[in-house]
């Protein structure tokens, strides 16, 4: 089974501190993904990795960074976090070629 | 650009009863995925199936069922005899063939009342 595991489920931080949200995946997938969940909005997409070292902007990368260093290893970053950054994080993963995403169980950023 | 839209934001029904989801997408790709995501309150997403646009068979896998008709350009999700274990957010999402990126629906909320 594919498994991907995020680095935390409930966080609380600080506006201005410097967020790191990291998330894992063990079965070798080219491509991962940060998606941030808000009420009415759905999924949208910050930001996705072909592979290591590669990334591209989704649909809102304002406010954050990737790192992708290792292939297992897919860092969402908030530089400066701020209070409209409070949302549900999601990763996911998948295998290049192969359409389905797995997802990690989120991580629940609140800033205050 | 790539549209998904579902509706219906909260259903709830009585366990037993039959629910269907409604999801209707937007696309100028001629191939394309659409996906069927459930979101239980821990939070995970979990993968429920994949429709190719090649392939406008319904499917059934046990109690769910999906209805893909291509001419409404909807993609349907019927759940027959609901449990309370159903109860979830449902989320359609669209992958125009070749593209990395998914769209996603807005989700829908589904509580199963015992």
């Amino acid at each position: 089974d594919v498994k991907v595991t995020q680095s935390s489920r409930y966080l609380v931080k600080r506006t201005g501190e410097k967020v790191f949200l990291e998330c894992v995946q063990d079965m070798d997938h080219e491509n991962m993904f940060w998606y941030r969940q808000d009420p009415g909005l759905g999924l949208r997409l910050i930001y996705f990795s072909y592979d290591v070292k590669m990334k591209e902007k989704g649909d809102i990368p304002e406010g954050y960074s990737v790192s992708r260093e290792k292939k297992e290893r897919f860092s969402l970053i908030l530089e400066s976090a701020s209070t409209n950054q409070t949302s549900m994080y999601l990763c996911a993963s998948r295998l290049a070629g192969v359409v389905e995403q797995f997802f990690g169980p989120g991580t629940r950023l609140t800033v205050l | 650009a790539q549209k998904v839209t579902q509706a219906q934001t909260e259903i709830s029904v009585v366990e037993k009863e039959d629910v269907t989801l409604d999801c209707v997408y937007e696309t100028r790709d001629t191939t394309y995925y659409l996906f069927w995501y459930k979101q239980p309150p821990s939070g995970e997403l979990v993968f429920l199936i994949r429709r190719n646009s090649f392939d406008e068979q319904n499917e059934i896998s046990g109690r769910y069922s999906w209805n893909f008709q291509k001419s409404t350009s909807s993609f349907n999700f019927t759940i027959t005899a609901s449990q309370v274990v159903d109860s979830a957010v449902y989320f359609c999402a669209l992958n125009p063939g070749g593209y990395q990126k998914v769209t996603f629906g807005t989700g829908t909320k589904l509580q199963v009342i015992p």
